[in-house]
C-alpha cells in the first residue's frame, strides 16, 4: 500500500486566492481526518469523516474552510480566500475503526501552506 | 473527556544517553495509547501502541514505553539514543468504547522535541 497520498507537496499562494489540498486515504480505511500544524498551536484537528460523512467539523478556524469526501478514495480540504495566517502544514490521515475502537491512524506527508 | 499531557516541550540529550518522555492521559474510561515520531519535514509515524496484555511495549528503533494504570502514565523510555533519533514525538490517547459520533478518536498530545547533541 502505498500509503496515505496527499497533494500538493508545497503551495506557495497569494493572499486571497483560493487553495485545494487533496487526500486519497489508505484503501479500506474508512474514518479520514484533516489536521492542521503551527509552531504557535501545535497539531490541530481540523474534522475528521466518518465512512465519507463529516462527524465533527468544529475544529474548522472559520468559514473559509471547507472539506468534502465525495467518496472513500477521496478528499478535499479548501480554503477560500487564503489568508497569510493560514500558513501551516496541512496533514491528511486515515483509520480503520472497528468494533474495538481505533487502531491508530496513518499520516499523510502533509502539505505545506504558505500564503504571502 | 480525555485529555494527554506532555510534560516536556523540549528535551536535549547527548548521543548514546539514556532518554525518557513523559505522558500523562487522564479518561473515564479504558483506553488505548499510543506514541508518535514526526522526523524534519514528515508526517506522524506510529513509533508503538499499547492495547491490551503486557504493560510494557516495544516499538521501532528501540524504543519502549511502559503503561501505568495507577500513575495514567506511557512514558516512553530508550536506553542509550542516536543522532537520527532527533524529532518531535507526540503521545495520543483513544477511548475503547463507542461514544456517540466519536468512536475511538485519538487525543494527541503538543508533543516533545527530543534534540540529540554529539
Amino acid at each position: 500500500d502505498a500509503g496515505v497520498i496527499q497533494s500538493p507537496r508545497h503551495e506557495v499562494t497569494e493572499m486571497g486566492q483560493e487553495v485545494t489540498l487533496r487526500c486519497k486515504p489508505i484503501s479500506g480505511h474508512n474514518s479520514l481526518f484533516w489536521y492542521r500544524q503551527t509552531m504557535m498551536r501545535g497539531l490541530e484537528l481540523l474534522i475528521y469523516f466518518n465512512n465519507n460523512v463529516p462527524i465533527d467539523d468544529s475544529g474548522m478556524p472559520e468559514d473559509r474552510f471547507s472539506a468534502k469526501m465525495p467518496n472513500a478514495s477521496f478528499s478535499t480540504l479548501k480554503i477560500q480566500p487564503s489568508e497569510p495566517r493560514d500558513s501551516a502544514v496541512y496533514f491528511c490521515a486515515s483509520s480503520l475503526k472497528g468494533g474495538q475502537g481505533s487502531w491508530g491512524y496513518t499520516f499523510g506527508s502533509g502539505t505545506r501552506l504558505t500564503v504571502v | 473527556a480525555q485529555s494527554v499531557t506532555q510534560l516536556d516541550s523540549q528535551v536535549p540529550v547527548f548521543e548514546e544517553a539514556p532518554v525518557e518522555l513523559r505522558c500523562n492521559y487522564s479518561s473515564s474510561v479504558s483506553v488505548y495509547l499510543f506514541w508518535y515520531v514526526q522526523y524534519p519535514n514528515q508526517g506522524l509515524q506510529l513509533l508503538l501502541k499499547y492495547l491490551s496484555g503486557s504493560t510494557l511495549v516495544k516499538g521501532i528503533n528501540g524504543f519502549e514505553a511502559e503503561f501505568n494504570k495507577s500513575q495514567t502514565s506511557f512514558h516512553l523510555r530508550k536506553p542509550s539514543v542516536h543522532i537520527s533519533d532527533t524529532a518531535e514525538y507526540f503521545c495520543a490517547v483513544s477511548d475503547l468504547f463507542f461514544v456517540g459520533g466519536s468512536q475511538g478518536n485519538l487525543i494527541f498530545g503538543k508533543g516533545t522535541k527530543l534534540s540529540v547533541k554529539p
